[in-house]
């Protein structure tokens, strides 16, 4: 199983609230990504990291951003949700290319933050 | 147009049907491709990957690329109440980032 954890795992609030959703990977891999999933909808990737102090925004326009200051660490922070921020958020991260048959191409994923914004 | 395109479904099947979850693709560049099984209120997790083109089993699971025809399936045999979940299809070009489908939830009933 992988070590890939989120908190908190459910979120209910305000619109208007800054909110951090943390995700931490124990695996020392450098490639760090969050996704946004919608029931029944394909991943929409919001952003990615390749390391320490490297972020990058994904293929789906997003309001959140995040931080990379340790590899193990992949902050989102919304600064001021809004109720089109409900959603469910996805952290993966992923082996070096040298790592394994599929190398970096194989994504571990987190079990997700639902968040919800009233 | 996506360039992963992914049978949407739903799908429904009586425990031990077999069970063909397909994807299109339009990027002739990618050349890992890799089927991910998500479970309820759950990340998705690797359920098989190929390399190239060609088919892979493993178990009541077969992986089949045809590069070709830029289509990828996934073949479930005998299948079986637990593998009820949204299966996602993802490509990638060797460059770090995947390319997912929209998913297929199947259930399988007993």
């Amino acid at each position: 199983e992988a070590d890939i954890y989120q908190t908190p795992r459910y979120l209910v609030i305000g619109t208007g609230k800054k909110i951090t959703l943390e995700c931490s990977q124990t695996m020392g891999h450098d490639k760090m990504y969050w996704y946004q999933q919608d029931p029944g909808m394909e991943l929409h990737l919001i952003h990615y990291s390749y390391g320490v102090n490297s972020t990058e925004k994904g293929d789906l326009s997003s309001e959140s951003t995040v931080s990379r200051i340790r590899t193990e660490h992949f902050p989102l922070t919304l600064e001021s949700a809004r109720p089109s921020h409900t959603s469910q958020y996805l952290c993966a991260s992923s082996r070096p290319r040298t790592g394994g048959l599929l190398g970096d191409n194989e994504q571990f994923f987190g079990p997700g933050t639902r968040l919800t914004v009233l | 147009q996506k360039e992963v395109e992914q049978d949407p479904g739903p799908l429904s099947v009586p425990e031990g049907a077999i069970v063909s979850l397909n994807c299109t693709y339009s990027n002739s560049a990618f050349q890992y491709f890799m089927w991910y099984r998500q479970y309820s209120r759950k990340g998705p997790e690797l359920l098989m990957y190929t390399y190239s083109s060609g088919n892979k089993e493993d178990g009541r699971f077969t992986a089949q690329v045809d590069k070709s025809s830029k289509y990828i399936s996934l073949f479930i045999r005998d299948s079986q109440p637990s593998d009820s979940a949204t299966y996602l299809c993802a490509m990638s070009d060797g460059a770090g980032k995947s390319t997912f489908g929209d998913g297929t939830t199947l259930t399988v009933k007993p």
